[in-house]
Formats: structure tokens, C-alpha cells, sequence
């Protein structure tokens, strides 16, 4: 099957500093990738839509100016948490729709660990 | 607002037992169901879809099905194993979006 990876697996850095998470699809094209978040026993919940070459598309409530969302290509989706916060601290997965597959399937990354200090 | 609900939130139980996980959700007009299961601290792994237009999917020791005018969706595990253990997650797509809607996961926990 498809493979979506992310790097890193795990992060910690102090409260205030910027934090770039990449997504990659490794064998296909994905002109759409999602941003979850997940927070401790709690389920996904989406914040962005990334479509390549246009601006990510963001969920009610989450702050575009924070989490910035670069789709350059059409296999890699960056996420950068700006000025991060102890707040921030999640889990960070991505995933990423095949183009030639249709919207039947979508592929998930392992997922980020991210720890503000 | 597609909501997505999932009973119950945690199950424990003997190895060898055969068990159900319950997923409901709000709005019918779905395009496809999926399950997933998520070990700690890891990403997902997907184990079954169903479309819109299906009734049910098997995949070895696990059978999902969808009642769509209802809402509801179950995932029967035959057989549990202590590897089976894992938060299940189930998640379901609209007709018009491309994102998902999940529920907040059935947290199993099969004892050997």
C-alpha cells in the first residue's frame, strides 16, 4: 500500500520557538493532504486541508497565523507551529490522498510528537 | 455537523472472546465508513472501509458493518487476542468533503 511519512517522529523544544513538521508521500502524488491533531485519549480532530500550488484550507477555530501549512509539491506538506506554546503539545498526523486514486482512499502518517517546554 | 460517537469508550476482556465495538454517527448522507486501529503513541493503521453503497466488510477475524440509514456501524472481532489490543478508531467521510470525522475510539485491552 502507500506509504506517508513524517519527520520528525518526535520533537521537544522550549515554549516560543517554531517547529516544522513534514509530510512526505513516499509512492504516490497527493494534490491533498490533511492536518489532525490529537490530544491525550482524545480522538483525531482535523485543523487543515492542504491542497498543493493554493492556500491550506483551516477548521473553526484554529489559528492560520500559527500553523502555517506549505504545500509546494505534490508529495510534501509542511506544518510549522509558530512561537509554540506548552498548549501545543500533541500528536501531530498527517494524511495524504492519492490523485490518480480518486478520493476513495486516504493514507496516514505515523504521527509527530510534539512537546513544548 | 457530522458528529461522531463510539460505545464503549473502553472494553476489557479474556483472550479467546468474541466482541463488538459500536460507532454511531449524526448525519447518513455518508460517503464511506472506516475503521482504524491506533496503538499508543503510534499513527494509524486501517482495517476495514466501507462504502456508502455496502452492507459489510470482512478481513480475517474482523467483520464491520454499516447501516447507513440508521447511522450506526459495528466492528465484530472474533477470537480476541491480547495483540489486539489497541485503541479502535472510526472515522467516516461526507459527500462532500475529503476529510474525515472520527469518534473518540473504543480503547481495548484483551487479557491473556
Amino acid at each position: 500500500g502507500a506509504v506517508v511519512s513524517q519527520h520528525p517522529s518526535r520533537v521537544i523544544c522550549k515554549s516560543g520557538t517554531s517547529v516544522k513538521i513534514e509530510c512526505r508521500s513516499l509512492d504516490f502524488q497527493a494534490t491533498t493532504m490533511f492536518w489532525y491533531r490529537q490530544f491525550p485519549k482524545q480522538s483525531l480532530m482535523l485543523m487543515a486541508t492542504s491542497n498543493e500550488g493554493s492556500k491550506a484550507t483551516y477548521e473553526q477555530g484554529v489559528e492560520k497565523d500559527k500553523f502555517l501549512i506549505n504545500h509546494a509539491s505534490l508529495t510534501l506538506s509542511t506544518l510549522t507551529v509558530t512561537s509554540a506554546h506548552p498548549e501545543d503539545s500533541s500528536f501531530y498526523i498527517c494524511s495524504a490522498r492519492d490523485s490518480l486514486a480518486g478520493i476513495n482512499e486516504q493514507f496516514f502518517g505515523p504521527g509527530t510528537r510534539l512537546t513544548v517546554l | 455537523k457530522q458528529e461522531v460517537t463510539q460505545i464503549p469508550a473502553a472494553l476489557s476482556v479474556p483472550e479467546g472472546e468474541n466482541l463488538v465495538l459500536n460507532c454511531s454517527f449524526t448525519d447518513s448522507a455518508i460517503y464511506n465508513l472506516q475503521w482504524f486501529r491506533q496503538d499508543p503513541g503510534k499513527g494509524l493503521t486501517s482495517l476495514l472501509l466501507i462504502q456508502s453503497s455496502q452492507r459489510e466488510q470482512t478481513s480475517g477475524r474482523l467483520n464491520a458493518s454499516l447501516d447507513k440509514s440508521s447511522g450506526r456501524s459495528t466492528l465484530y472481532i472474533a477470537a480476541s487476542q491480547p495483540g489486539d489490543s489497541a485503541t479502535y478508531l472510526c472515522a467516516v467521510r461526507d459527500n462532500y468533503g475529503q476529510n474525515f470525522v472520527f469518534g473518540p475510539g473504543t480503547r481495548l485491552s484483551v487479557l491473556p
